[in-house]
């Protein structure tokens, strides 16, 4: 089955303790991205990357930090966490960067940073 | 910068109504355009897409929008709403920025339908 997968789903951790989230596709994608979802401000790219080894800040990027050494990997890391860090996390892909690909969601991460 | 409004935050019908929600979109130049849906405890899934061709594209479940280039407006409707349509609706734009594809959301639309 096609899909984009995220871990953990749910995480509850303490300002300053660096966390990974996971991000895995299985569709052969080459752009993938990362989203925060926070109320009244719907989704904002946090980062992106058009394929292996290139990546680039999005609205939102402070914070944060990415990788893509594998096409179908895209973990995101919160270096030293913060309570504005707490939000909802979808990471997504689509075959390339092209206008009309549409965006493959994962099922969310939802991060608590006391 | 590009932007995308959906002036409507949440939305009351009851079932059988029909839908509209707005969605603005602030690019002069060639767009690409999006609705996704967000059902409860779920991820986002593409309703539908419009890049060329008929402005008026139809979608999964009963759902369509009209591009009106001169509005810069994308605006989602379904003739009558069902319970199971309770969800949020995002509007995107995708267009070239600087050598590159962006893609923006608007803000979202919660949208409630009362059996």
């Amino acid at each position: 089955e096609a899909q984009v997968t995220q871990n953990p789903r749910y995480l509850i951790t303490v300002t300053g303790k660096k966390l990974t989230v996971t991000c895995s596709q299985n569709m052969n994608h080459e752009y993938m991205s990362w989203y925060r979802q926070d109320p009244g401000l719907g989704l904002r790219q946090i980062y992106y990357s058009m394929n292996v080894e290139v990546t680039d800040k999005g609205d939102v990027p402070e914070g944060y930090k990415v990788s893509r050494k594998e096409k179908r990997n895209f973990p995101l890391i919160l270096e030293s966490p913060s309570p504005n860090q707490t939000s909802l996390y979808f990471c997504a892909s689509s075959l390339g960067q092209g206008g009309h690909n549409e965006q493959f969601f994962g099922p969310g991460t939802r991060l608590t940073v006391l | 910068a590009q932007s995308v409004s959906q002036h409507n935050h949440h939305v009351i019908l009851s079932e059988a109504a029909s839908l509209e929600l707005g969605c603005n979109y602030s690019y002069g130049g060639t767009v690409n355009l999006f609705w996704y849906v967000q059902y409860p405890g779920q991820h986002l899934q593409l309703l539908l897409k419009y890049f060329s061709g008929d402005p008026l594209v139809k979608g999964i479940k009963g759902f369509e929008a009209e591009f009106i280039k001169s509005k810069f407006s994308f605006n989602l409707r379904k003739p009558s709403v069902q319970w199971s349509d309770t969800a949020e609706y995002f509007c995107a734009v995708n267009a070239p920025m600087g050598g590159y594809q962006k893609v923006t959301f608007g803000t979202g639309t919660k949208l409630q339908v009362i059996p």
